[in-house]
């Protein structure tokens, strides 16, 4: 079945980059995501992006997707402390796009 | 442009209770999924709906139920509630077009508490 795993917790100090990591189980992922969760809020999309691609960059953001090792990271440049918050990886196949397979969720926290 | 809303923000209810928690998709939207988040873990899928049509069903008991309106805002229904059922209830939307790669956009969620 699918799965989808991530560390829980990381700390970093502001300003410098954070690596979230997330693997994942389903040879048949298509779309791979990346979600924030502040506390007490909903799911913001992040960046996002598909298999037959390993590497997107939007603004602080960089995304790496190793297909052949089912591994996916995001990199946060320039940590700033309005990024602390719950991370989620999710992935999905084509034809299933509105199911996704979310991760439990990387804590980061950012510090001075 | 308003994103996914969703209502109530927050419910208590009791053991045994029905529930009924509605959202609006963003405009233009056709989609519309929910999702139960349980405290601590991440986003469960439970039902998807398109043009008024179930097009999808996570792994959740009878007691889940759902529907789209013809103005593609849904209700998420769930009855005999149980103290597990307590979670954060998130509607997603998604773009008619952009292929099946589109991404979903959350609401805020419900939070719902049963006591």
């Amino acid at each position: 079945g699918e799965d989808v795993e991530q560390s829980l917790f990381l700390s970093v100090r502001e300003g410098d980059s954070s690596v979230i990591n997330c693997t994942y189980t389903d040879s048949s992922s298509t779309y791979l995501y990346w979600y924030k969760q502040e506390p007490g809020a909903g799911l913001q999309l992040l960046t996002y992006i598909f298999s037959n691609m390993d590497m997107k960059q939007d603004q602080r953001l960089t995304v790496l997707l190793n297909k052949k090792d089912k591994h996916l990271s995001l990199r946060i440049a320039d940590t700033q402390t309005g990024d602390s918050a719950i991370y989620f990886c999710a992935e999905t196949r084509a034809g299933t796009a509105s199911k996704l397979t979310f991760g439990t969720g990387t804590r980061l926290q950012v510090t001075l | 442009d308003a994103g996914v809303t969703q209502s109530p923000t927050h419910l208590i209810k009791t053991r045994g209770q029905h529930v009924t928690l509605r959202c609006s998709p963003i405009s233009g939207h056709k989609s519309v999924s929910w999702y139960q988040q349980v405290l601590g873990q991440g986003p469960q899928f439970i039902f998807q709906y398109y043009e008024k049509e179930e097009r999808g069903r996570g792994n959740f008991p009878d007691r889940f139920s759902a529907r789209q309106f013809p103005n593609y805002s849904s209700e998420l229904n769930v009855n005999a509630l149980l103290l597990g059922d307590s979670a954060l209830y998130l509607c997603a939307s998604k773009p008619p077009t952009g292929g099946s790669g589109s991404p979903l956009h959350f609401g805020n969620g419900t939070r719902l508490t049963v006591t």
